[in-house]
């Protein structure tokens, strides 16, 4: 069974830092790309970022570039995403998903 | 960046009724579209990918079809549990991008 496993979500303070995680069972995470997606209270879905297989290839939405870093680590089946100068626009769920998999999610609030 | 339209923006249809959700894209994305269900509460599911491949475990009332610009996900045989919001995204090229999403009632 595939599962994918994010964690880190939470409220934060504007202009803070968080690093959410996604750990993936059920599929040769080493040969996948994997990103991260998110959606708004009520809103539609919104692709962030995405990195290849060996990690060597990132790619970010605009609004991400120079905040958010996406990273993995095959030998743990993971991949990161470090949000730093967080601000309320940031407010989501957070999901993983890989080869037309996604996980539940993880929320991040963005409030003083 | 790539700008996906999604027609139409909800729909209300009956179990048993065949329904046809169009995707349009701003510029050329060859088949490199897929199809998302999402139901509430719930995170998205992968219906359909490169336009029109299902994806494994998903029922074969669900097909997808285009290329180009123009992209089709049709449902036959509507069943209760098909009552979702639907979307579609290209990844084509970067930004990746979504459209804003079918909203599909069953009566």
């Amino acid at each position: 069974e595939v599962q994918l496993v994010e964690s880190g979500g939470g409220l934060v303070q504007p202009g803070g830092s968080r690093r959410l995680s996604c750990v993936v069972s059920g599929f040769t995470f080493s040969n996948y790309w994997m990103s991260w997606v998110r959606q708004a209270p009520g809103g539609g879905l919104e692709w962030v970022a995405n990195i290849n297989p060996d990690g060597s290839e990132k790619h970010y939405v605009d609004s991400a570039k120079g905040r958010f870093t996406i990273s993995r680590d095959n030998a743990k089946r993971s991949v990161y995403l470090q949000m730093n100068s967080l601000r309320a626009e940031d407010t989501a769920v957070y999901y993983c998903a890989g080869t037309g998999f996604w996980g539940q999610g993880t929320v991040v609030t963005i409030s003083s | 960046d790539v700008q996906l339209t999604q027609s139409p923006s909800s729909l209300s249809a009956s179990v048993g009724d065949r329904v046809t959700i169009t995707c349009r894209a701003s510029q050329d994305v060859t088949n490199n579209l897929a199809w998302l269900q999402q139901r509430p509460g719930k995170p998205p599911k992968s219906l359909i990918y490169t336009a029109s491949n299902l994806q494994r475990g998903v029922p074969s009332r669900f097909s997808g079809s285009g290329s180009g610009t123009d992209f089709t996900l049709t449902i036959t045989s509507l069943q209760p549990e098909d009552s979702a919001t639907y979307y579609c995204h290209q990844y084509n090229a970067y930004p990746i991008t979504f459209g804003q999403g079918t909203r599909l009632e069953i009566k």
